[in-house]
C-alpha cells in the first residue's frame, strides 16, 4: 500500500505563517491536494494540483511540491484556521487513493 | 447549487451489512466528467477513500476494502450508493458522500463537494 506522512501537530501565533508538510514517493509524478476540516464539519477542499486554489478559498492558502514533498501555506494564520488539514495524493500506478494521517493546526 | 446528502440507517450489527445512499442535488448524476465517491472517517482517525463510481457504472473501489464493498448508481433517483459486508465494530464511523473528479490524462483526482457525513455505528 501507500503512505503519505504529514506532522500531527503544527501550532503558531495569528497572523504568522504556518506550513504543513505531506511526504510521499510518488508525489514527484502525482498531484498533492489538500483540504481543510474544522471540528464537526465535512472536509473542504483548499489546495489542488500542488498550487491551485478553489473559488472562495481566501488568498492566504497557497501549495507548493518540490521532490517527494508538498507543502500547504497559510499566511498570516487566523484564528479560524484552526481546524485539522488533509494531504491526498495516489500512488504512482493510480491505483491507491490515499489521504495523509492529517495534521492538527492550532492558531493561538 | 450542489448538495449531497447520506442517508442510511445509523446502527447496524456486527457481520451484518451497512447500506447507504447519496442523493445528489443541483448536479446530474449523469454529469460525464464526475465520479461519485465514498470516503470514510473512523471517531478521532483520518480519512480513508472507499471507493468511486461513474454513472456508466465505471467504478474505482480501494483495494483494502474491495472484498467487501458493492457501490452502485441510480441515475433514474439521481443518487448512488454504498454497501459494506460482514461489519465489524472497526468500520464504525462517518461515511461521507463526495463528487470525485478523475481525469487519468490529466493527472487529475480529487473531491470538489462533500456531504455532511452520517455516522454509521456498528454494535449488537
Amino acid at each position: 500500500s501507500y503512505e503519505l506522512t504529514q506532522p500531527p501537530s503544527v501550532s503558531v501565533s495569528p497572523g504568522q505563517t504556518a506550513r504543513i508538510t505531506c511526504s510521499g514517493d510518488a508525489l514527484p509524478k502525482k498531484y498533492a491536494y489538500w483540504y481543510q476540516q474544522k471540528s464537526g464539519q465535512a472536509p473542504v477542499l483548499v489546495i489542488y494540483e500542488d498550487t491551485k486554489r478553489p473559488s472562495g478559498i481566501p488568498e492566504r492558502f497557497s501549495g507548493s511540491s518540490s521532490g517527494t514533498t508538498a507543502t500547504l501555506t497559510i499566511s498570516g494564520a487566523r484564528v479560524e484556521d484552526d481546524g485539522d488539514y488533509y494531504c491526498y495524493s495516489t500512488d504512482s500506478s493510480g491505483i491507491h487513493r490515499v489521504f495523509g494521517g492529517g495534521t492538527k493546526l492550532t492558531v493561538l | 447549487q450542489l448538495h449531497l446528502q447520506e442517508s442510511g440507517p445509523g446502527l447496524v450489527k456486527p457481520s451484518e451489512t451497512l447500506s447507504l445512499t447519496c442523493t445528489v442535488f443541483g448536479d446530474s448524476i449523469r454529469s460525464s466528467a464526475y465520479y461519485w465517491g465514498w470516503i470514510r472517517q473512523s471517531p478521532g482517525k483520518g480519512l480513508e477513500w472507499i471507493a468511486s463510481i461513474l454513472y456508466t457504472g465505471s467504478s474505482y473501489y480501494s483495494q483494502s476494502l474491495e472484498s467487501r464493498v458493492t457501490i452502485s448508481v441510480d441515475t433514474s433517483k439521481n443518487h448512488f450508493s454504498l454497501r459494506l459486508s460482514s461489519v465489524t465494530a472497526a468500520d464504525t464511523a462517518v461515511y461521507y458522500c463526495a463528487r470525485h473528479l478523475i481525469v487519468v490524462p490529466a493527472g487529475m483526482d480529487k473531491f470538489d463537494f462533500w456531504g455532511q457525513g452520517t455516522l454509521v455505528t456498528v454494535s449488537s
